[in-house]
C-alpha cells in the first residue's frame, strides 16, 4: 500500500532549528511537497522537491532523497508564528497525491 | 486513521459540458468539507467551504454559479465544474474536517479539450 509518515507532534524553541522528517512508500514519484497549515487556514505552499537534494528558500528548506523514499523541512531562526502544522504530500505515478498526517509544530519562547 | 477519497481520479471534457467530482469521507463524518485548485507544484487556492444542509461559502474570485457545490450529506460533497473551458483543465483537490482535523483527498485531474 501507500504510506506517508511523519511525526504527529515536535516542540522547539524560538529562535532555533528544527527539523521535520517524512518518510514514504508510493507507488511511483512526481514530486514531493511541504505545506504549512495554520489552524482554521488553507494550506500555503511551502516547497515542491522532484530531484535528489536541498533546495533553500530563506528560513526553510527542504531535502530530498528518492532512493530513500525520504525528505524533510528545515526551519531556522524559529518564530513563533511558525507554530503550525506541516503536511508532507508525495504525488504518485498516477499524479493522486498521497498525504501524510501532518506534524504539528509547537513554538515556545 | 480517516479517509476520504475523490472521484474520478482522471477526467478528460469537452468544452461547454459539465463535470461532477464527488469527494467522500470513508470513515467518519464531516460536518465541513473544503475544495481546492492545485496549481501546478503550488499552492493550494481555497475555492469553498462547504457544510453539510447549507449553501457552500465562496471565496473572492470564485464563480458559485460555475463551481456549484452540493454536500447532501454528512459523508459527500460534489463539486460540478459547469461549461467547462480549457483555462478550467486543473487539479482539483477536496478535504473533511472531523473535529479540528482536516484530511486531504486524492485530487481529480481535470482536463478540458
Amino acid at each position: 500500500g501507500q504510506n506517508i509518515d511523519q511525526p504527529t507532534e515536535m516542540t522547539a524553541t524560538e529562535g532555533a532549528i528544527v527539523q521535520i522528517n517524512c518518510t514514504y512508500q508510493t507507488s511511483g514519484f512526481n514530486g514531493l511537497f511541504w505545506y504549512q497549515q495554520h489552524a482554521g487556514e488553507a494550506p500555503t505552499f511551502l516547497s515542491y522537491n522532484v530531484l535528489d537534494g536541498l533546495e533553500e528558500k530563506g528560513r526553510f528548506s527542504s531535502f530530498l532523497s528518492r532512493s530513500k523514499g525520504y525528505s524533510y523541512l528545515l526551519l531556522k531562526e524559529l518564530q513563533m508564528k511558525d507554530s503550525a502544522s506541516y503536511l508532507c504530500a508525495v504525488m504518485d505515478s498516477n499524479y493522486q497525491l498521497i498525504w501524510g498526517a501532518g506534524t504539528k509544530l509547537i513554538i515556545k519562547p | 486513521g480517516a479517509v476520504v477519497s475523490q472521484h474520478p481520479s482522471w477526467v478528460i471534457c469537452k468544452s461547454g459540458t459539465s463535470v461532477k467530482i464527488e469527494c467522500r469521507s470513508l470513515d467518519f463524518q464531516a460536518t465541513t468539507m473544503f475544495w481546492y485548485r492545485q496549481f501546478p507544484k503550488q499552492s493550494l487556492m481555497l475555492m469553498a467551504t462547504s457544510n453539510e444542509g447549507s449553501k457552500a461559502t465562496y471565496e473572492q474570485g470564485v464563480e458559485k454559479d460555475k463551481f456549484l457545490i452540493n454536500h447532501a450529506s454528512l459523508t459527500l460533497s460534489t463539486l460540478t465544474v459547469t461549461s467547462a473551458h480549457p483555462e478550467d483543465s486543473s487539479f482539483y483537490i477536496c478535504s473533511a474536517s472531523e473535529d479540528d482535523e482536516q484530511y486531504f483527498g486524492p485530487g481529480t485531474r481535470l482536463t478540458v479539450t
